[in-house]
């Protein structure tokens, strides 16, 4: 079972709609979690940290639960320029990054 | 965030040659680290590069094959070793940076 967990999609989905992704992490050490972005033929970007509190920035929203070691990631109003793929990854105490296999999102007009 | 570069960017080697990645960053960073990510793949650290003592290997992977110098706190190096079509890869740079990890562009090697 691999430690941290996606649907790998692709998620195809009309400008405008609202999309989820879904994560499960295996560690429960793990202690911070954060969403990368990562362009065809690019390198991944951080869109957001995760917390327990939940936190949102413009049209994205991230929430963690502890409990069920799970996160997720909600896109409101999808833009063309949302499509990418998705990276959940999960941080140990030693800031080590484990990273999911990614979910695809294409988002068309 | 940092900023940090890659050289060279993409290659095309021999089976058997060795390639060394270099990572530059525009700030002093105490650990910096290195990943591989194959076709169609998420991200696979290979290993953390400390400065003034050794790298810190991910199973899987060894000095041998993956040596890495950091000889200060702005630059490493990865070298490829004894190559062959399997090591195909993206190598990735990356440094741990509040709030989060960044990443170099990257270096596309293909291995023929």
């Amino acid at each position: 079972r691999k430690e941290v967990e996606q649907d790998p999609g692709p998620f195809n989905v009309p400008e405008g709609a609202t999309v989820a992704f879904n994560c499960t992490y295996s560690n429960s050490a793990s202690q911070s979690f954060f969403w990368y972005r990562q362009d065809c033929r690019k390198e991944p970007k951080l869109l957001m940290s995760v917390y327990s509190s939940g936190n949102e920035d413009g049209r994205f929203t991230a929430q963690l639960n502890r409990a069920s070691q799970y996160i997720s990631l909600l896109i409101r109003d999808s833009k063309l320029s949302d499509s990418a793929t998705y990276l959940c990854v999960a941080s140990n105490a030693g800031n080590m990054l484990t990273f999911g296999g990614g979910t695809r999102l294409m988002v068309k007009p | 965030s940092a900023v940090i570069s890659q050289k060279p960017s993409r290659d095309i080697c021999q089976r058997g040659t060795s390639l060394t990645i270099q990572c530059q960053v525009d700030s002093q960073v105490t650990m910096m680290f290195w990943y591989r990510q194959q076709p169609g793949q998420s991200l696979t650290l290979i290993a953390t590069a400390n400065q003034g003592s050794e790298a810190t290997y991910e199973s899987g992977f060894v000095i041998d094959k993956f040596p890495i110098s950091r000889p200060n706190l702005t630059f490493s190096t990865l070298t490829v070793s004894n190559m062959s079509p399997e090591d195909s890869s993206i190598y990735l740079c990356s440094v741990n940076y509040a709030p989060g990890e960044f990443f170099g562009p990257g270096t596309r090697l293909t291995v023929l």
